[in-house]
């Protein structure tokens, strides 16, 4: 069965900080892989995608992520976070018919 | 704003009764989803619609059913409700299936019962 695994519920950082937000997964067959975003208020937004080819993905408003096969690992990545930033951020793997999200992890980024 | 709409935002009702939720996607889109959204269950898939035919079924209760119309748009019925329905449930959308695309997602409708 396809799960998705997010390791930290709550992250806590300063502005400028560095970010790192690890999502492991599990599913049977060929992934395509997603984090999405939810901005205190508002409705879940793509973030970035990953389908094929690089496994070094560069989404909006400076997130990467890196997809690392071996690891079944999509951690996502941004050099300086910014208080805009504050948000929840899911991650989630696609498979037939289904998107299945992770537990989501709130950042607050301080000023 | 994503397309999709979602009624009603709110809802508050009591314990053992039935709410309709109602979503229409965005236009051309011919898949529809269910999520539910709780503090202690994150958020869970419930129902998938592609074009009139239920297409995948996630965590969805006995209680709860959907279903889409001709006209695309979806409804989520939820019946003999408990406290534990008490959610946060989002529609979203997308062209095909959730493998091959981005999903956009409804502002949602908060359920609570009490």
């Amino acid at each position: 069965a396809q799960s998705v695994s997010q390791h930290n519920h709550h992250v806590i950082l300063s502005e400028a900080a560095s970010l790192e937000l690890g999502c492991n997964y599990s599913y049977g067959g060929t992934v395509n892989l997603f984090w999405y975003v939810q901005y205190p208020g508002q409705h879940l937004q793509l973030l970035l995608k990953y389908f094929s080819g690089d496994p070094l993905v560069k989404g909006i408003k400076g997130f990467e992520a890196e997809f690392i096969k071996s690891k079944f690992s999509f951690n996502l990545r941004k050099p300086s976070v910014q208080w805009s930033d504050t948000a929840e951020y899911f991650c989630a793997v696609g498979g037939y018919n289904k998107l299945i999200f992770g537990a989501g992890t709130r950042l607050a980024v301080h000023p | 704003d994503s397309g999709v709409t979602q009624t009603p935002k709110h809802l508050i009702t009591a314990t053992g009764q039935r709410v309709t939720l109602r979503c229409s996607p965005r236009s051309g889109d011919l898949s529809v989803y269910w999520y539910q959204q709780s503090l202690d269950q994150g958020l869970q898939f419930l129902i998938q619609y592609y074009n009139g035919e239920e297409r995948a079924k996630g965590n969805i209760l006995e209680r709860f059913s959907a279903q889409q119309f001709p006209d695309l748009h979806s409804e989520l019925n939820l019946s003999s409700l408990e406290l534990g329905d008490s959610a946060l449930y989002f529609c979203a959308s997308s062209e095909g299936g959730a493998n091959t695309g981005e999903l956009f997602f409804g502002e949602g409708s908060r359920l609570t019962v009490l």
